[in-house]
């Protein structure tokens, strides 16, 4: 069982705009401002797209943004595209002895 | 340009060890800490802990403990993962990722991954 839980699946159409959560507690995504954001294609390494709830790295299109409310944090993706069909893994600091978590992972899938 | 870089996959028997390395390139390997993180076949990603490149401190994530050894050789700006007495539920891909070059706890730079089958 991920520590941080988000949907298995989300899916959206070609230009739609869809939106991935992750809930956590107090301890990771509530308490902190450290979430993270992974794309995974199938069979390829994961790559960052948003870090620190909000930022995006050089080079990640402006069509992915960040945000968190309480111990949700969300990632959004506007004007789908085909390419973005993927998973994608949140991720958080957690005060706990393990530091680090990720989320169960969302397959999001562009119709 | 900054990448990392990791061994081929393995195929060993339960009991046996494997040794997978990260070969890091086009920056300064002990500005950056070292994460490893465990995908299982069809699985999310789980993170087993970090290495202190500039100390060699190694802390590990509950779970992996025990059997898992973080080390590395700065001379060659490589991290080295070892499992030992491998399982059956060892088989996984294994990715090591960089830390510190962005943000808070964001790993930036990914290996390509280290495919480890474990099997009789």
């Amino acid at each position: 069982q991920s520590a941080l839980t988000q949907p298995a699946s989300v899916s959206g159409s070609p230009g739609q705009s869809i939106t991935i959560s992750c809930t956590g507690t107090s301890s990771d995504v509530g308490g902190y401002n450290y979430v993270s954001w992974y794309q995974q294609h199938p069979g390829k390494a994961p790559k960052l797209m948003i870090y620190d709830v909000t930022n995006r790295p050089s080079g990640v299109s402006n069509r992915f943004s960040g945000s968190k409310s309480g111990n949700t944090a969300s990632l959004t993706i506007s004007g789908l595209q085909a390419e973005d069909e993927a998973d994608y893994y949140c991720s958080s600091y957690t005060s706990s002895s393990t530091h680090v978590v990720f989320g169960g992972g969302t397959k999001l899938t562009v119709l | 340009q900054v990448q990392l870089v990791q061994s081929g996959s393995e195929l060993k028997k339960p009991g046996a060890s494997v040794k997978v390395s990260c070969k890091a390139s086009g920056y300064t390997f002990t500005s950056y800490a070292m994460n490893w993180v465990r995908q299982a076949p069809g699985q999310g990603l789980e993170w087993m802990g970090w290495i202190n490149t500039n100390t060699g401190n190694p802390t590990y994530a509950q779970g992996f403990t025990g059997r898992f050894v973080f080390s590395l050789d700065t001379s060659v700006s490589t991290a080295y993962l070892e499992i030992s007495s491998l399982k059956a539920e060892d088989t996984a891909v294994h990715y090591c990722a960089r830390a510190g070059g962005i943000g808070n706890g964001a790993f930036d730079i990914w290996g390509q991954g280290t495919m480890v089958t474990v099997s009789s």
